[in-house]
Order: structure tokens, then sequence, then C-alpha cells
């Protein structure tokens, strides 16, 4: 069965400094991956998706992703962490991808804090 | 474009009630889909309906149903409420194939 593993419950950055939130995934093809964030209260909003291609993929706000197969893995990334990133991050991928679903499968988050 | 719009934002019932959520995909999204979101669970999914049939349903007992309108709106009904049921409920709208866009949520509080 298809899932998701973010080891990070919480983690802490300075405002400036870069960031790496971890992801991995288990899933038997090529699996299509998104990041979300989510402010307290509020629904998810996408920060970047990967389908095919590339494997280094952008999103807003000024994340990255990169996708490796060997290591099973969808980090996200942003050099410099701005106070307004402080929120709770959701990695996800599509079960079963073929177009007959669009159901989600979530990792645990990780709740970004940023020091002034 | 408008966004996915859930109604309404927040919701206090008391055990035993029913409830109704409801969910405006955007425009030309077909899929819509449902999840329940605590603090001990996580995100989980719900069900998830294409045009007007569910086509995934999640590990939830029966109280928890849906229905998808031939607009593509959805509602979901919560029947016989338990505390256990205090949530966030979001739904999310899609393409075929395509990324989920998600609304802001319906904060549901049972007492």
């Amino acid at each position: 069965a298809q899932s998701v593993t973010q080891p990070d419950i919480h983690i802490t950055v300075s405002e400036g400094a870069s960031l790496e939130l971890r992801c991995n995934y288990s899933y038997g093809a090529t699996p299509y991956l998104f990041w979300y964030v989510q402010s307290p209260g509020q629904g998810l909003q996408l920060l970047l998706k990967y389908f095919s291609g590339d494997t280094l993929v952008q999103g807003i706000k000024g994340f990255e992703a990169e996708f490796k197969r060997s290591q099973s893995s969808f980090n996200l990334r942003k050099p410099s962490v701005h106070w307004s990133d402080a929120a709770e991050y959701f990695c996800a991928v599509v079960a079963n991808y073929g177009g007959a679903t669009n159901k989600l499968i979530f990792g645990t988050g990780t709740l970004l804090a940023v020091q002034p | 474009k408008a966004g996915v719009t859930q109604t309404p934002r927040y919701l206090i019932k008391t055990r035993g009630q029913q409830v109704t959520l409801s969910c405006s995909p955007i425009s030309g999204h077909r899929s819509v889909s449902w999840y329940q979101q605590t603090p001990g669970q996580g995100l989980q999914f719900l069900f998830e309906y294409f045009s007007e049939t569910q086509r995934n349903k999640g590990n939830f007992p029966g109280r928890f149903s849906g229905r998808q309108f031939s607009n593509s709106r959805s509602e979901m009904n919560v029947s016989t409420l338990e505390l256990g049921d205090s949530a966030l409920y979001l739904c999310a709208s899609s393409l075929v194939g395509g990324e989920a866009f998600f609304g802001q949520g319906t904060r549901l509080t049972v007492v």
C-alpha cells in the first residue's frame, strides 16, 4: 500500500536560514507527489507538484523540491526562510495514479517554527 | 477563477444530531474529495466523487455519507454525531489526474 513518511514532526529554523523538509514515499510505480502548506485553521495550499520529467520542481513562495527515485524521497527546500513561512507542511502522493482516482495519501506533517 | 468554497466555516452540534457540509468546486472540476483532519489522526480520506458517482471511499463508518450533484457541487453528511467527529473537514476539487485544490474547510465541533 502507498504511504508517505515525514520523519520530522517539528522543525525550528532562524529567519534567513535554509530549510529542508523530508518526505519519503512508498509506491510501486512513478508517483505523483505534492507538497502542501497549511496555516492554523485554514485549508491546504499547494506549494508544488511532481508528475514527471525534471526531478527538480519549482513552486510558489520560493520553494523547490527534488524527486529522487533511488531514495524514494521528495524533499522540500527553501534557501532563505521568512517568518511568514511558519506553518505546517504536508507531503502527499496520489493513490493508484492512472486517472482512476485523485485520492491523496498524506504524511503526518511537519510543523515549522521560524525564530527571529 | 473562484476557488473551492466550503460552507459553513464553523459548526457546533450536539451529540446525536446530524450535519450536512457543502462544497462548491472550482468551475470545470468534476472530481471532489473530502478529508477529515484531526490532531490525532491527521488527514484522512473520506470519499471521492466524480460525475455524481462515488469513486473511492475511505475507512469511515456508514454514518459518513456524501453525494455529488450534476453541477459538481458536493455535500457530505454525518449522522448520529459523536464527540470524536469533531474535526476540520476539507474538500478538494481536481481535474482528472490533476492536482487537488482545497477549500478553507469546515470546523465541526460536537458537544
